[in-house]
């Protein structure tokens, strides 16, 4: 297992573009996260899915926002109309559910810089 | 509404020494405490999960101690090293939620 996979880990695009990014989760790990991190700061929540089910969806997400994981395996996070606010590092996690596990694991990232 | 605080933000310390870094949580209502690494420009990597039934986890020249009760929670490490330089963040997974949340984080520097 190599881990969890993001793609593409460098994204420039100009306002108004359209991008998406994809992740590649832990293979046996059901619980999938999305957050964004900005300079300086923690990460902040964004979505969740248990498989293909989103479960959870943070204020911070916008209706430019969209993520999905269909057949609970890979997850694709699309933003819409980017604007320069939404430059920051993209990060998923992934993890296997139940009390008593959860441990949380990371990708390396997707940066993405609005001009 | 989970708040999590990390003091100091900022820690700059001569190789060797031993040195604790601080997490404190709001809700004590939680299921896992997890720690995390942070090298600039990269994700996160996890250094120790500590369970809600537990005080404490162990690796290598890691500690990490967690007190339900109070909200609190340690990260120790010993005889630091000049790699061990990066931003380390504490993130709680809180009963009744699907999330961790994160604190802001603690910059780590060692000094050679």
């Amino acid at each position: 297992d190599t881990g969890v996979s993001q793609d593409p880990r460098h994204k420039i695009t100009k306002r108004g573009q359209n991008v998406t990014f994809r992740c590649d989760p832990i293979s046996e790990h059901n619980r999938l996260y999305w957050y964004r991190q900005t300079l300086g700061q923690g990460p902040e929540f964004l979505t969740y899915f248990q498989n293909e089910a989103q479960l959870e969806k943070s204020r911070l997400l916008s209706d430019r926002f969209s993520a999905e994981r269909p057949k609970g395996s890979f997850s694709t996070l699309e933003i819409q109309r980017t604007e320069q606010g939404d430059s920051a590092m993209y990060l998923c996690a992934s993890s296997l559910s139940g009390v008593g596990t959860g441990e949380l694991f990371f990708g390396e990232g997707s940066r993405l810089t609005v001009l | 509404k989970q708040e999590v605080t990390q003091i100091p933000a900022a820690l700059s310390v001569p190789e060797g020494e031993n040195l604790v870094l601080n997490c404190s949580f709001t809700d004590s209502a939680i299921y896992n405490l997890q720690w995390f690494r942070q090298d600039p420009g990269k994700g996160l990597t996890s250094l120790l999960l500590i369970q809600s039934s537990q005080r404490e986890q162990t690796s290598g020249r890691l500690n990490a101690s967690l007190d339900k009760s109070s909200g609190r929670s340690t990260l120790y490490i010993a005889a630091s090293q000049p790699g061990d330089s990066a931003t380390y963040l504490c993130a709680v997974f809180t009963s009744g939620t699907y999330k961790y949340i994160f604190g802001t984080g603690t910059r780590l520097k060692v000094l050679a």
